[in-house]
């Protein structure tokens, strides 16, 4: 099946840096991706929506200059969570639609933690 | 109110007992997916479902559109299906693929 993964697994960042994470979908090609955060012992909260070749789509409340997203290439997608504070600690998962139609397939997550 | 609601939010069982976890949905939909969450975060859709009934293995999805509600069932439960599971759907007239989550359902099978 496709595989969609995300680097890094986990990381930790001091408060007021900036952390990039990866999203790639490795054997089909993804115009569009998925920025989901989790909080412990919560569901998934859509982000925004990554779009190839064009602004990416922010969910209401999320803040889309704190929260960069790239779609750099038909396969890759980027979040960069830019001055991180310790409230950014999260899980971030990524998914990709794939060919069939409805289909989305999940990213391992990276887990941020922000000190 | 939640467009998705799921029950019970936490599910304990007795290794080979048959479990049930519900979903309750308040839109229309194109398609209903059941996910399964491993306490490593990772993410697997079990199922995708926009009418009848799915199989696989020991695992058994059901939906009806009329009454808005599907289930996940698991027969002979086992150890190993301790995670989340999350009934997620994507509303009809939603662009692309974008799922809106329920809470999801912890279950824990003691053996």
């Amino acid at each position: 099946g496709a595989v969609v993964s995300q680097h890094p697994s986990w990381v930790i960042c001091k408060s007021g840096t900036s952390v990039k994470i990866e999203c790639r979908s490795l054997d089909f090609q993804a115009t569009t991706m998925f920025w989901y955060r989790q909080f412990p012992k919560q569901s998934l909260m859509l982000m925004a929506t990554s779009n190839e070749g064009s602004k990416a789509t922010y969910e209401q409340g999320v803040e889309k200059d704190k929260f960069l997203i790239n779609h750099a290439s038909l396969t890759l997608s980027t979040l960069t969570v830019t001055s991180a504070h310790p409230e950014d600690s999260s899980f971030y998962i990524c998914s990709a639609p794939a060919l069939a139609i409805y289909e989305q397939y999940f990213g391992p997550g990276t887990r941020l933690t922000v000190t | 109110k939640n467009e998705v609601e799921q029950s019970p939010q936490n599910l304990t069982a007795q290794e080979g007992e048959f479990i049930t976890i519900n979903c309750s949905y308040s839109v229309g939909i194109s398609a209903l997916h059941w996910l399964q969450q491993h306490p490593g975060g990772g993410i697997v859709s079990l199922f995708m479902l926009s009418s009848g009934k799915k199989k696989h293995g020991r695992l058994i999805a059901t939906i009806n559109i009329q009454e808005k509600h599907s289930s996940l069932h698991i027969t002979a439960s086992h150890p190993r299906d301790s995670a989340v599971y999350i009934c997620a759907l994507i509303a009809r007239g939603t662009s692309g693929s974008r799922l809106t989550f329920g809470e999801g359902t912890q279950l824990t099978v003691n053996p």
